[in-house]
């Protein structure tokens, strides 16, 4: 049964900071791996999509990879604005479904 | 529409009755996917459609819930005798490419259901 870590549960830096949030799942088996955003009381905006056979994805500021061997992906923010706080969540899809992360709280502080 | 839409927007209900939530996927998706999130929690995935069909429903909790989606573009998940536990926000997603693993899903804003 495939199950998606995130860790830290919450991580507040000052702005202006380069900061990596973790994801490790226990199935390699995957189609591939996603990152979204979810503001308070708000639904999840799509970041990157990683596709199984890719190891990374740019958008802007944020670089998201992807190890299937070990079972890891990262996500990397730089320069962090405030308006970068919001809750990440990472997802991989095996099969039919997408199995989500509980999620890393981040907090910018300006 | 240039999104999925999902409504109503926030449901209070008393336990034991029965609920609909509706969703609008964006238009020409043919992939339609509900998930549950408590709070603290990630979104925990119920049912996928592929056009009118449930392609997988393994996710549903228990035969209180069902979902349908008749012309291939709206659903409606209903949950039946709800339970206080059914208390969560219920997300809408849909791709526009077949199977579920294979492309990218565009949420909705959620609709949070309270169950007194």
């Amino acid at each position: 049964k495939q199950e998606v870590t995130q860790i830290p549960a919450a991580l507040s830096v000052p702005e202006g900071e380069n900061l990596v949030l973790n994801c490790s799942f226990t199935d390699s088996a995957i189609y591939n791996l996603q990152w979204f955003r979810q503001d308070p009381g708000k639904g999840l905006t799509s970041l990157l999509l990683i596709q199984s056979s890719q190891r990374e994805q740019t958008s802007g500021r944020l670089n998201a990879s992807l190890d299937k061997s070990s079972g890891r992906s990262t996500l990397y923010i730089a320069a962090s604005q405030p308006g970068d706080s919001a809750t990440y969540l990472c997802a991989v899809s095996s099969a039919s479904k997408i199995i989500f992360g509980s999620g890393t709280r981040l907090s910018i502080r300006p | 529409g240039a999104g999925v839409s999902q409504t109503p927007s926030n449901k209070v209900t008393e336990k034991g009755k029965y609920v609909e939530l509706r969703c609008d996927p964006i238009s020409g998706h043919t992939a339609l996917y509900w998930y549950r999130q408590s709070l603290g929690q990630g979104p925990e995935f119920l049912i996928y459609f592929q056009g009118t069909g449930a392609a997988d429903d393994s996710g549903l909790p228990n035969d209180r819930f069902f979902a349908v989606r008749p012309e291939g573009s709206v659903s409606t998940l209903k949950i039946q005798r709800t339970e206080r536990g059914d208390s969560a926000v219920y997300l809408c997603a849909s791709s526009q490419l077949a199977g579920a693993g294979w492309d990218e899903q565009f949420f909705g804003p959620g609709t949070r259901l309270t169950v007194l």
